[in-house]
């Protein structure tokens, strides 16, 4: 079965540091992953793909799969990163739905 | 395009009431899931709904909760006789495909149901 494991629930950070959040999964298939952020009061949106390979935000994130990771990363942290972080599975052999971890709350303090 | 639109935001029922949430997808969207989020806990898929069908229902309890999406109108999850136990947040996202690598998922804002 499917599982994300997102290990860390509260991440506070100075604002210029370096932020890093950490996302396991286990899947029997090619993984399809994604970071999703809901902001305060807004909903839930898409940040990254690992498909698209691209940095939006400043974030990256790199789908490792000898270690089965997908952690999220930004050089330098800014006071409007503050959120919520799911890191998300596409479950292609259960109908398309997304498997997510338990969430990062990520604190930027200025 | 207005986006993912959840009502009510916020429902409180007595126990043994029943709660109906609406999602209205996007425009063009005929694709809709329902997740739940328990507190302090990530989403977890309920059900997954085309128009008029319901796809896989795999992740919906198998008594009080059920789920439509008809041809005219918003999809509806119904829970029947609720317990505190359904306390959460329940979101709905929409696609204009199923969910994939290429296809992304938008999400409603969620409504909050509180079981006094």
């Amino acid at each position: 079965a499917q599982r994300v494991t997102q290990p860390e629930k509260l991440l506070s950070v100075f604002k210029g540091a370096p932020v890093e959040l950490k996302c396991n999964y286990s899947y029997s298939g090619s993984p399809e992953l994604f970071w999703y952020v809901q902001y305060s009061r807004q909903r839930l949106q898409l940040l990254l793909r690992h498909i698209s390979r691209e940095s939006i935000k400043g974030f990256t994130a790199d789908l490792n799969k000898g270690e089965t990771s997908f952690h999220l990363k930004k050089p330098f942290a800014q006071e409007e990163d503050s959120a919520m972080y799911y890191c998300a599975l596409h479950d292609l052999y259960g109908n398309n739905r997304l498997a997510f971890g338990k969430g990062n709350q990520v604190v930027v303090i200025p | 395009n207005a986006g993912v639109m959840q009502n009510p935001r916020h429902l409180v029922r007595r126990r043994g009431q029943e709660a109906r949430l609406r999602c209205s997808p996007m425009k063009g969207h005929s694709h809709v899931y329902w997740y739940r989020q328990l507190p302090e806990e990530g989403l977890k898929f309920m059900v997954y709904l085309q128009k008029e069908n319901i796809i896989d229902e795999s992740g919906m309890p198998k008594e009080r909760f059920s789920a439509e999406f008809p041809k005219e109108g918003p999809s509806i999850l119904r829970i029947q006789q609720v317990v505190r136990g359904d306390s959460a947040a329940y979101f709905c996202a929409s696609s204009p495909l199923g969910q994939g690598a290429n296809t992304e998922a938008f999400f409603g804002q969620g409504t909050r149901l509180t079981v006094v």
